[in-house]
């Protein structure tokens, strides 16, 4: 295993169009998180996943964001009518429950919103 | 709330030591972590504490302070390939992360 990957790497779409990112974490991890994150800026988190189990969803996120992960293995993150504000860069990344919790980052999808 | 604060930028010289400090205000803190991040990568991990104390490894260490919301990165020796954003990271209890804004620091020849 190479390690998190993330599907497209670069998404440019029109406002009101509905988009979805694919993550695909270490394969041994159970944990599984989304961020996003803007120029200049640490990552904003977003939800996050203990197998199939989305456990916590951050306050800030809209309803137009919602992200799955059916088998406990990959993970989608869909956002619907998108705007112009969502355009950033959304990363995934996986961890084990042991030892530190340590997390490993995909390199993200950029998405860019006209 | 949950709130994390670090330097901007800094600047250091080739060969020289920096610390880069972070304060952290989170609910349930369970650990704090550092990532290395060069610009337009994804960030990758450098350290964790949860107890009290300095974590060395290699050229990077760590010190966390519980108590007064502290934490520092030591960078000693620095190469030019430091160059990078630092970003300090909190977790709470609900393994949910909270991050800084991130340090940019420029090493110089």
């Amino acid at each position: 295993d190479t390690g998190v990957s993330q599907d497209p790497r670069h998404k440019i779409t029109k406002r009101g169009q509905n988009v979805t990112f694919r993550c695909d974490p270490i394969s041994e991890h159970n944990r599984l998180y989304w961020y996003r994150q803007t120029l200049g800026q640490g990552p904003e988190f977003l939800t996050y996943f203990q197998n199939e189990a989305q456990l916590e969803k951050s306050r800030l996120l809209s309803d137009r964001f919602s992200a799955e992960r059916p088998k406990g293995s990959f993970s989608t993150l869909e956002i619907q009518r998108t705007e112009q504000g969502d355009s950033a860069m959304y990363l995934c990344a996986s961890s084990s429950a042991q030892p530190s919790y340590e997390q490993y980052f995909g390199p993200g999808t950029r998405l860019t919103v006209t | 709330g949950q709130n994390i604060d670090q330097p901007t930028e800094m600047t250091a010289t080739e060969g020289a030591i920096v610390q880069i400090n972070c304060t952290y205000q989170t609910s349930g803190f369970n650990g704090l972590f550092w990532y290395q991040q060069h610009a337009g990568e994804a960030p990758t991990f450098l350290s964790y504490n949860v107890l009290d104390g300095l974590e060395e490894k290699g050229r990077f260490s760590s010190f966390l302070s519980r108590s007064k919301g502290y934490s520092y990165l030591l960078l000693k020796e620095l190469q030019m390939k430091d160059s990078a954003s630092y970003l300090c990271a909190a977790r709470n209890y609900g393994q949910n992360f909270v991050f800084g804004p991130g340090t940019r620091l420029s090493v110089l020849p």
